[in-house]
């Protein structure tokens, strides 16, 4: 079945550094969203990528999808404490209604 | 998130015993997904329902079963608790496939 990856699986910086998390499907994908949980939370929807080479940018996060829609990233520049949580992206193979997520990556930011 | 409620928030039960979780919506949203989270497995998906009385299985759906009688409820019932069924579950509502998904805040089931 279609499997989603995401690495890394934790990542710890400074405030003002950047952060990167990676993800990567077994099968090209018709869309992939991302998704962000906060300690206690629940997941909270941040965007959908749809088209092959798409990028997107939400004030200092950018998110890009593969030209082959099999892989997408997010960026974060210049970390803040607020950036703080777990980054899912989550992916669905064309024709289905299943939405697969990644394991996810748990950023923490030192002050 | 306003518009998806889920209940109980927590719960405790003990092996052997059947459990029934509710998620209930005010947008009367076409498709429900239940998931289960775990440390070290992120998301997984349990059922699904694309309408009332239309439901499927998801990637982990033994030991669980749906019901959708009505588009604002949507069920999952664990027919006997066990131990490995101990998660946090996550109910979603989606609008349609160009919309995100809208999680509720989640139940605790602990199975002792």
């Amino acid at each position: 079945g279609q499997q989603v990856m995401q690495i890394p699986q934790y990542q710890h910086v400074q405030e003002g550094e950047d952060f990167t998390t990676y993800c990567n499907s077994s099968t090209t994908l018709s869309n992939i969203q991302w998704y962000k949980q906060r300690p206690g939370g629940h997941p909270v929807f941040l965007i959908q990528l749809v088209k092959s080479g798409e990028v997107k940018k939400q004030k200092r996060l950018t998110f890009q999808f593969g030209e082959a829609k099999k892989n997408s990233s997010l960026h974060i520049t210049a970390t803040q404490t607020t950036d703080v949580g777990t980054y899912f992206c989550a992916g669905v193979e064309g024709g289905s209604e299943k939405l697969v997520f990644g394991k996810g990556t748990k950023l923490t930011v030192n002050p | 998130d306003a518009g998806i409620t889920q209940s109980p928030r927590h719960k405790v039960t003990e092996t052997g015993t059947p459990v029934t979780l509710r998620c209930h919506q005010t947008e009367n949203h076409r498709y429900m997904y239940w998931y289960r989270q775990d440390p070290g497995h992120g998301l997984r998906l349990i059922h699904y329902s694309y309408g009332v009385k239309d439901t499927d299985k998801g990637e982990v759906s033994d030991g669980y079963s749906v019901s959708r009688s009505k588009t604002e409820d949507f069920l999952l019932t664990l027919e006997s608790a066990t131990s490995s069924q101990t998660s946090v579950y996550f109910c979603a509502i989606r609008a349609g496939q160009v919309y995100g998904y809208t999680f509720g805040s989640g139940t605790r089931l602990t199975v002792v």
